[in-house]
């Protein structure tokens, strides 16, 4: 149980195009979802915590207008990054937890590079 | 304060051996701590976790030992086998914030060799 997909799992855009990634919460109610980004050889860098129904909450530092993130029902949640420019090449992972627990379960994460 | 500190960066250890990768943080009101492990190209899977009111917890070949006093936590990795070479994240997070967030140690990449 507590499967977690993301789509897609690469995506390649020009630079100045918008990417929408997908996370999913197939066996469960994910009352939150978190955004994370990773480089390479590198620890998760939260971006953003999204709760069913409310605004993300963003962490210092990432854009909100750059990477917007919607959590509109209790298993999906999307983050498009906007004007994606080269540096935004990254690996994202999504998560998602049920009311009540600490515990993350990751998707597989979304490999985004930007020409 | 809101750090967790994961040493060895990395470790190589032969097969059938042990792995022992340690963590430490400093924020007292951290009361839950995972372990995850992430293969190239791949999400993190939660490995096994721990709380406070024990100082052990075991699952098949994993073990984490807990020491509050010293706000130390260990990940015990017997007979070790090169499946098991991967990126381990250890983690931490403070029940009570109500906001769910996972502060990650630096992570440790483990190489089994045959």
């Amino acid at each position: 149980g507590a499967v977690v997909s993301q789509h897609p799992s690469r995506v390649i855009c020009k630079s100045g195009t918008s990417v929408k990634i997908e996370c999913r919460s197939l066996d469960f109610q994910a009352t939150t979802m978190f955004w994370y980004r990773q480089f390479p050889k590198q620890s998760l860098m939260l971006m953003a915590t999204s709760n069913e129904g409310s605004k993300a909450t963003y962490e210092q530092g990432v854009e909100k207008d750059k990477f917007l993130i919607n959590h509109a029902s209790l298993t999906l949640s999307t983050l498009t990054v906007t004007s994606a420019h080269p540096e935004d090449s990254s690996f994202y992972i999504c998560s998602a937890s049920w009311q009540g627990t600490d515990t993350q379960y990751f998707g597989p994460g979304t490999r985004l590079t930007v020409l | 304060q809101q750090q967790v500190k994961q040493s060895p960066q990395s470790l190589i250890v032969q097969k059938g051996g042990i792995s022992i990768i340690n963590c430490a943080y400093e924020n007292t009101a951290f009361d839950y701590f995972p372990w995850y492990q992430q293969f190239p190209g791949k999400g993190p899977a939660l490995l096994i976790a721990i709380r406070p009111d024990v100082s052990e917890k075991k699952e098949g070949r994993f073990t984490i030992s807990f020491n509050k006093s010293a706000k130390q936590f260990s990940l015990h990795i017997m007979d070790s086998q090169p499946g098991d070479s991967a990126t381990y994240f250890c983690a931490a997070a403070d029940g009570s914030s109500n906001t769910g967030k996972l502060i990650f140690g630096q992570g440790t990449t483990l190489q089994v060799k045959p």
